[in-house]
């Protein structure tokens, strides 16, 4: 079955630690997305790709910072890690950008903890 | 302030009625909307839209209903089953220089056997 798929689903890191999360997917799709939804909050847009193009949103911390180096693979790399870095990071693909056929298919999302 | 709002954290439907999950906005520029469901230990699925030209889509048991002048949408599930307890995000995707995405803080329905 074509998919997003997250590794690892859990991962514990030290306050200030840098730490990578990684998203690939098999739908061959154009667009790749970053998501960080904390404890009862909604899902909150960090960056996407599409194609090689990286778009930051505006109030996406520095520490953030993504790389695409092929279509399937995404990563999310936090620099220095803190307390306030802990959530759910979701992956999401689509096939293309802010139109019609733009349906996000995520991953089922890594939990990141940090001590 | 860009928002979409579920004021509903939790709502329990018993089997074979209705579910009526809410969203509230806040911005009359936002033109399209979706539902999202997500069950534990996996990412949201897209579930059903609505754009702003229409008040209504259906699609089986899921129906979307939109007031533009309340900024309200609402997703009926008729006849509620069991399989559809999950957590439902209200989100909409919007032109502001560029798309933005922005989703509601979810509602968990518990359907009851």
């Amino acid at each position: 079955d074509a998919m997003v798929i997250q590794n690892p689903r859990y991962q514990v890191t030290q306050f200030g630690k840098p730490v990578t999360l990684s998203c690939s997917q098999t739908l061959n799709h154009n667009v790749m997305y970053w998501y960080q939804q904390k404890s009862s909050q909604a899902p909150k847009l960090l960056f996407h790709y599409y194609d090689k193009d990286f778009n930051n949103e505006a109030d996406t911390p520095d520490n953030f910072q993504s790389r695409r180096p092929n279509t399937s693979f995404c990563f999310l790399d936090i620099r220095s890690p803190g307390l306030g870095d802990a959530a759910m990071y979701l992956c999401a693909t689509s096939k293309v950008f802010g139109a019609g056929g733009d349906t996000q298919y995520f991953g089922p999302g890594t939990r990141l903890t940090v001590l | 302030d860009q928002q979409v709002k579920q004021n509903s954290p939790s709502l329990s439907v018993q089997e074979g009625r209705i579910s009526i999950l809410n969203c509230d906005y806040t911005n009359s520029m936002f033109d399209y909307f979706l539902w999202y469901k997500k069950y534990p230990a996996e990412g949201p699925t897209f579930l059903i839209s609505i754009s702003s030209i229409k008040d209504k889509n259906e699609d089986g048991r899921f129906t979307v209903f939109l007031n533009k002048s309340a900024k309200h949408l609402s997703l009926h599930i008729v006849p509620s089953q069991p399989g559809d307890s999950a957590v439902y995000f209200c989100a909409t995707r919007f032109l502001s220089g560029t798309y933005k995405y922005i989703f509601g803080t979810g509602t968990r329905l518990k359907v009851l056997a």
